[in-house]
């Protein structure tokens, strides 16, 4: 099916290995953040997010970090699996009224 | 996909055709979106819904119209489709109940549509 990962960067990870993933986002004023993770002919699925009271926030497998200084946004993998390969972005709410913005994606790709 | 359908999965029509594409979520959340995908874009919205009846534009909403006339059903339509409407379209709702506060957002499985 359509690729929506074309001309996305691509971070190549051996199996195993951890993984990061950056984001840079453009509103001082944001104050929710969330990951999403897509696999190809899919909706996007929600992975974890976090609010601009905290810096960190852990789930299964997955650690995102948010330093609102350098307005910039990470998405950690640990033990990197087959599965885990997608393209996964983010999502920043700048307009208010329940609405987000959506980066463009990273492209991952798991090296058995 | 937490509780979320679209309907056709996949279209394709001829340039000038009306296409309505349908929304269903059973979680009866308040908010309902449609957005476009499209490569080297991310997603970028339609229109969205904050209850029934209540509609607005988002950044992309030329060409389409949206109807809300039950909690559960968001329709996006459009009126006369043209070659630059080929896209993928999601479907995505959120519980939030409004103010300043935003709530994450849980996406439908896509419907391809293809205008020649």
């Amino acid at each position: 099916g359509e690729s929506v990962g074309l001309h996305l960067p691509t971070l190549s990870v051996q199996e195993g290995d951890n993984s990061i993933i950056n984001c840079a986002y453009s509103n001082s004023a944001s104050d929710y953040f969330i990951w999403y993770k897509q696999e190809s002919g899919k909706g996007p699925q929600f992975i974890i997010d976090i609010r601009s009271n905290m810096d960190k926030r852990q789930g299964q497998r997955v650690t995102v970090l948010l330093n609102k200084t350098v307005k910039h946004l990470s998405l950690q993998i640990a033990a990197t699996q087959p599965g885990d390969s997608a393209v996964y972005f983010c999502a920043e709410s700048i307009y208010g009224n329940n609405r987000l913005a959506f980066g463009k994606g990273n492209q991952v790709v798991v090296i058995p | 996909d937490a509780g979320i359908t679209q309907s056709p999965r996949h279209k394709v029509t001829e340039t000038g055709t009306p296409v309505t594409l349908r929304c269903h979520q059973t979680e009866n959340h308040r908010y309902m979106y449609w957005y476009r995908q499209d490569p080297g874009h991310g997603l970028r919205l339609i229109h969205y819904s904050y209850g029934v009846k209540d509609t607005d534009k988002g950044e992309v909403s030329d060409g389409y119209s949206v109807s809300r006339s039950k909690t559960e059903d968001f329709l996006l339509t459009l009126e006369s489709a043209t070659s630059s409407q080929t896209s993928v379209y999601f479907c995505a709702i959120s519980e939030s109940t409004g103010g300043r506060r935003t709530d994450t957002q849980y996406f439908g499985p896509g419907t391809r549509l293809t205008v020649l």
